[in-house]
């Protein structure tokens, strides 16, 4: 079906391990993002894309890096995690069309101890 | 981008229609009324979207009053699986990010 897909689902780091959480993307969409949600918050935008090999900073981007190298995936980089990192992230894509809506991906759980 | 101003939390019956209001009172001439839900656990969900005219789809209807400073999405026939956190955003034509506030917290009773 296509869509976006978040792998993985749920990790466990310990503070100051890094990782990569992917995002991939079928829809031919040019625009990517990846928000952050705390509990009982709304989704703050963490750093996005608005095509193949560019990315820029969102509201929160500090402890966080990106790349775009292909048009249909979105890499969120934590290279030294902490406590303060422990969230639920969503990647979501759109078209260029300003009055698309985005489609977002099911989430990844993400607990820093 | 204008803000929005949303309750906090509502209920409503199962089978009735549920109008979920949102206050826009500054928001300017290009820019566009969207709404997205959020069902526990997951991604949000897009509804609808609104300029001026008043819209309808096979999710909701979206109502923006002529002078476009509040609105009212209406989801017709309320069921269980409508519970959810429904946001209000108003974004401007050509900036594509969307910021999330807190949303409505809604909640379809049997």
């Amino acid at each position: 079906n296509a869509g976006v897909t978040q792998t993985p689902k749920f990790r466990v780091l310990k503070t100051g391990q890094s990782m990569t959480l992917l995002c991939a993307q079928d829809m031919n969409h040019e625009y990517m993002y990846w928000y952050r949600q705390d509990p009982g918050m709304g989704l703050r935008l963490i750093h996005y894309s608005v095509g193949e090999g560019t990315t820029a900073k969102g509201e929160v981007p500090d402890g966080y890096n990106v790349s775009r190298l292909k048009k249909q995936n979105f890499l969120l980089g934590l290279e030294s995690a902490a406590p303060s990192q422990t969230s639920v992230y969503f990647c979501a894509s759109s078209y260029s069309d300003r009055v698309t809506g985005y489609t977002f991906g099911s989430g990844t759980r993400l607990t820093v101890v | 981008d204008a803000k929005t101003t949303q309750p906090t939390s509502m209920d409503c019956a199962e089978g009735r229609a549920a109008n979920l209001p949102c206050n826009h009172s500054t928001i300017s001439g290009n820019e566009y009324v969207y709404w997205y839900r959020q069902i526990h656990s997951q991604g949000p969900q897009y509804i609808i979207h609104g300029l001026k005219n008043n819209e309808t789809n096979e999710m909701a209807s979206l109502i923006i009053t002529e002078d476009r400073k509040s609105s009212t999405l209406i989801l017709p026939h309320a069921t269980l699986r409508d519970t959810a956190v429904y946001y209000c955003i108003v974004r401007v034509h050509n900036d594509y990010k969307l910021s999330f506030g807190a949303g409505t917290t809604v909640t379809v009773r049997a």
